[in-house]
């Protein structure tokens, strides 16, 4: 089972775009990343996933290296609702169950 | 469209107390799960049920432990007797089916044991 490593917090100025790192190292072939954020006294909301291709939707953009050992999750202009944990996930099994790790807590400053 | 629904918002109890959960998922959504979540840390799978069937639950403590969902919709997750380590926030999320990719959380609930 393929485990995520991040750092544990991060700052960015608002305006900005946030990149977000995530190492899979161990990730297989068919595994997809998964991105979900959590903002404070609110339940998780799933961002995005991916396999190999880059993704893009109306909330951020996920950047997944050739090799598939890293990606990076990137909110384009980042504004203060956005400071959040970020969590980067790679579920396992058939049934995609997610395992979550601390993630990265996100503060945009103004 | 309704997300997904949770009471209480908040719960204060004494220890050795019963206590219960309720959730009501997005119409239509087959599969339903209970999380765990302590203070810093991410959410802990309980239990996960497709329709009214528990597939998953081994990681929930059924010394004290107990969850149902009856008729596959709305689900009750209980405790008793709840201890001083049960003090965390209480999530259930639903998906359309197991391999769905997105998972919609309510906002669960905070329970303090004191």
């Amino acid at each position: 089972d393929a485990k995520t490593t991040q750092p544990p917090s991060m700052d960015c100025a608002e305006g900005r775009a946030a990149n977000l790192p995530c190492n899979h190292s161990t990730i297989s072939g068919n595994e997809y990343v998964y991105w979900y954020r959590q903002i404070h006294s609110q339940g998780p909301q799933y961002i995005i996933h991916g396999l190999k291709n880059n993704e893009t939707n109306e909330m951020a953009s996920l950047i997944i290296t050739e090799d598939r050992k890293s990606s990076t999750l990137i909110l384009p202009h980042a504004t203060l609702r956005d400071t959040a944990v970020y969590y980067c996930i790679v579920p396992i099994g058939s049934n995609y169950q997610l395992i979550w790790g601390a993630g990265t807590k996100l503060i945009i400053k103004p | 469209e309704a997300g997904v629904v949770q009471s209480p918002r908040y719960k204060i109890i004494e220890k050795k107390q019963p206590v219960a959960f309720w959730c009501n998922p997005i119409s239509g959504h087959n599969t339903l799960y209970w999380y765990l979540q302590n203070l810093g840390q991410g959410p802990e799978l309980l239990i996960r049920y497709e329709n009214e069937e528990a597939v998953d639950d081994s990681q929930l403590p059924k010394d004290r432990f107990s969850a149902e969902r009856l008729k596959g919709v709305d689900s009750t997750l209980k405790i008793q007797p709840a201890e001083l380590g049960d003090s965390a926030v209480y999530l259930c999320a639903s998906s359309l089916g197991p391999g769905a990719y997105e998972q919609f959380f309510g906002p669960g609930t905070r329970l303090t044991v004191l």
